[in-house]
């Protein structure tokens, strides 16, 4: 089946830890994305990916870092210079768009990360 | 730019009440827009999109037009059910000035049915 899976399911780090949370998809998609979402609020994105070896940081790349070496893959890394890290991160991806063809975005079903 | 404008909640309904959780947009050019549903502790999925105006998408008894003349893209559902009860995030997808075609939500609204 096709999909997007993040791992683990929940993560627990130390502070001053860094700490990577896994992305694959079988989509073939060419874009990929990361957001986090907070306790009763919106989606914020955090980095996105177009293509393989590209990214670009999105509305609150402080204090997190990505690789994209592989199509299939969008590793989120969470660095201690990250202030506030507890949270739920999605990842999601989509397919590339044409000039009028904005396709919807596929997520995963999420990390819940708790910074002890 | 692009925003997202979404009803407030949460909203508390009982079981076969008619459901509508406004949603306002502002773009530039040409957005698609969705609606994601999100149950505890899950991911987001599409519940349904519209991609032109005028459009209207629908999926599992919701329905939403896309309104170009009053940026709206309303959802709504004549009789909802417990099983409804989850977090609905409307969004808009356009290219931005830089080139980027990224997701732009709404806040969320929490909809809770009760028996």
């Amino acid at each position: 089946d096709g999909g997007i899976t993040q791992s683990p399911k929940y993560l627990f780090r130390k502070e001053g830890q860094n700490v990577t949370l896994s992305c694959e998809q079988n989509l073939n998609h060419d874009a990929m994305y990361w957001y986090r979402q907070d306790p009763g609020q919106g989606l914020r994105l955090i980095y996105y990916s177009q293509i393989v070896n590209d990214f670009q940081k999105g509305d609150i790349a402080e204090g997190y870092s990505v690789s994209r070496e592989k199509k299939e893959s969008f590793p989120l890394t969470v660095t201690s210079a990250q202030k506030n890290p507890t949270a739920f991160y999605l990842c999601a991806s989509s397919s590339t768009p044409g000039l009028l063809n904005l396709n919807e975005q596929f997520f995963g079903p999420g990390t819940r990360l708790t910074v002890l | 730019g692009n925003s997202v404008t979404q009803m407030e909640g949460p909203v508390t309904l009982s079981e076969e009440a008619f459901l509508t959780i406004n949603c306002t947009y502002t773009a530039t050019g040409y957005p698609s827009l969705f609606w994601y549903v999100q149950y505890p502790g899950e991911g987001l999925q599409l519940l349904l999109k519209a991609t032109k105006a005028d459009d209207k998408g629908s999926n599992k008894g919701f329905e939403a037009t896309y309104r170009k003349e009053t940026t709206s893209f309303h959802l709504e559902k004549g009789s909802v059910q417990v099983s409804d009860s989850a977090v609905y995030f409307c969004a808009l997808r356009a290219f931005d000035q830089t080139g980027a075609n990224n997701l732009f939500f709404g806040t969320g609204t929490r909809l809770t049915v009760i028996p």
